[in-house]
């Protein structure tokens, strides 16, 4: 069965202290991992997608990595306003699009 | 502001009611995503529409529905309502048929409360 967990389910940092969320997968033939972020009662805003093993993207203050089974979000001198919920997705197996999310890493950032 | 436009923003009604949430997909967009997300549960893909045809279906509960309309709207339809049907419902949408390689873009939810 095809799943996506993250960890850890919540992390509390202060302002400039870097660190890294973790997304482990099991699917059957990765086929691209979506990062996005949560605030709450909002809904998810897109931050990247990353297709093979290897790839690297950046944003600001974050980036993404992928490796086989598992893909990290690096967060480099966080400042409170990167508080949120950050979510990772897989595509479900076979040629549709829609997605399988973990259940979030919620990050708390404080000044 | 993802350009995704769900409508109302917050929805109160009674167990045995039947609601109606509306979605406006970006400009352009051709596949609209229905999720559920709870407490408990996380996001939950629904069912997924691509222009105007049922592309591909989740855990979508039987008092459910949902269709996608000539000018690409959509509407999800949640009937017999029980306390549990209480979530975010969020729509998505993407460029293309819904391929994996498809970024989906998300709406900003509407809160629905069972009581």
């Amino acid at each position: 069965e095809d799943q996506v967990t993250q960890s850890p389910e919540a992390l509390r940092l202060q302002e400039g202290e870097s660190s890294s969320l973790n997304c482990s997968y099991t699917v059957s033939g990765l086929r691209g991992l979506f990062w996005y972020r949560q605030d709450p009662g909002k809904g998810p805003e897109f931050l990247f997608t990353l297709y093979s093993a290897g790839e690297e993207k950046e944003k600001e203050r974050l980036k993404a990595t992928l490796t086989k089974k598992e893909s990290f979000l690096h967060i480099t001198a966080p400042k409170p306003e990167d508080s949120a919920t950050y979510l990772c997705a897989v595509p479900y197996g076979g040629s549709q699009g829609n997605l399988i999310f973990g259940k979030g890493t919620k990050l708390s950032v404080k000044p | 502001d993802s350009g995704v436009t769900q409508t109302p923003k917050h929805l109160i009604t009674a167990t045995g009611q039947r609601v109606t949430l509306r979605c406006s997909p970006r400009s352009g967009d051709l596949s609209v995503y229905w999720y559920q997300q709870s407490l408990d549960q996380g996001l939950q893909f629904l069912i997924q529409y691509y222009n105007g045809e049922e592309r591909a279906k989740g855990n979508i509960l039987e008092r459910f529905s949902a269709q996608q309309f000539p000018d690409l709207h959509s509407e999800l339809n949640l009937s017999s309502l029980e306390l549990g049907d209480s979530a975010l419902y969020f729509c998505a949408s993407s460029p293309g048929g819904g391929t994996y390689t498809d970024t989906q873009y998300f709406g900003p939810g509407t809160r629905l409360t069972v009581l």
